[in-house]
């Protein structure tokens, strides 16, 4: 099993433009969620998804937008990217969402 | 909004010295887990408790969960260089029935002095 996947590893953007971030899990995990990792900030909950064809807001969803069409795939959408969205992001999937989180290896992006 | 604090923000210790690092919520939890996240890594689990009280080992590892289920700490017992990393708590929040959240600590970065 490849785990979590996350592509891509590093990504910068010009103010504005839009861009995905990919991730995918091969566990058949139902519960998949995406974090941004900033300094001194730990992790916050950006969106997830509990089940293919659900999606909710966590904790700063501004900015993102989410599909989630499969069980494997969720991709995170940048519509306009802006200097705070400079981060690392990170994709994680779990069998429910009170069982241990697998994260994937993370996207370092850079907004300029 | 549910808050989860972690203190120490920040811990040096010499090699073979003890760490801890402790979590406190604002409300009730209905557990709380623990990741380490090594530099340039990311998150992975260590444990979750759930019951008041809880304490679990993990050969040099203490976690353990308060009773009120609001605080939780992880006690590291005589650090190695292996042992460098930032952990985090993440507590469950019961949102509304059937709906839970998790919150992540803001993490307790440890590093070790040879």
């Amino acid at each position: 099993n490849a785990g979590v996947t996350q592509t891509p590893k590093f990504q910068v953007l010009k103010t504005g433009q839009s861009m995905t971030l990919q991730c995918a899990q091969d566990m058949n995990h139902e519960y998949m969620s995406w974090y941004r990792q900033d300094p001194g900030m730990g992790l916050r909950l950006i969106h997830y998804s509990v089940g293919a064809g659900i999606t909710d807001q966590g904790e700063v969803p501004n900015g993102y937008n989410v599909s989630r069409s499969t069980t494997e795939d969720f991709p995170l959408r940048l519509l306009s990217a802006a200097p705070s969205q400079t981060s690392v992001y990170f994709c994680a999937s779990s069998p429910g969402q009170n069982n241990e989180q697998f994260f994937g290896p993370g996207t370092r992006l850079t907004v300029l | 909004g549910q808050q989860v604090m972690q203190i120490p923000q920040y811990q040096h210790v010499q090699e073979g010295e003890d760490f801890t690092t402790y979590c406190n919520s604002s409300t009730t939890l209905s557990n709380i887990q623990w990741y380490k996240q090594r530099p340039g890594g990311h998150p992975v689990f260590l444990i979750q408790l759930v019951k008041s009280g809880e304490v679990k080992k993990q050969k040099r590892l203490t976690f353990q969960f308060g009773e009120a289920k609001k605080n939780s700490s992880l006690h590291i017992t005589a650090t190695q260089t292996t042992d460098v990393g930032t952990y985090f708590c993440a507590g469950h929040f019961l949102v509304n029935f059937g709906n839970e959240k998790l919150t992540f600590g803001t993490g307790t970065r440890l590093t070790i002095i040879p």
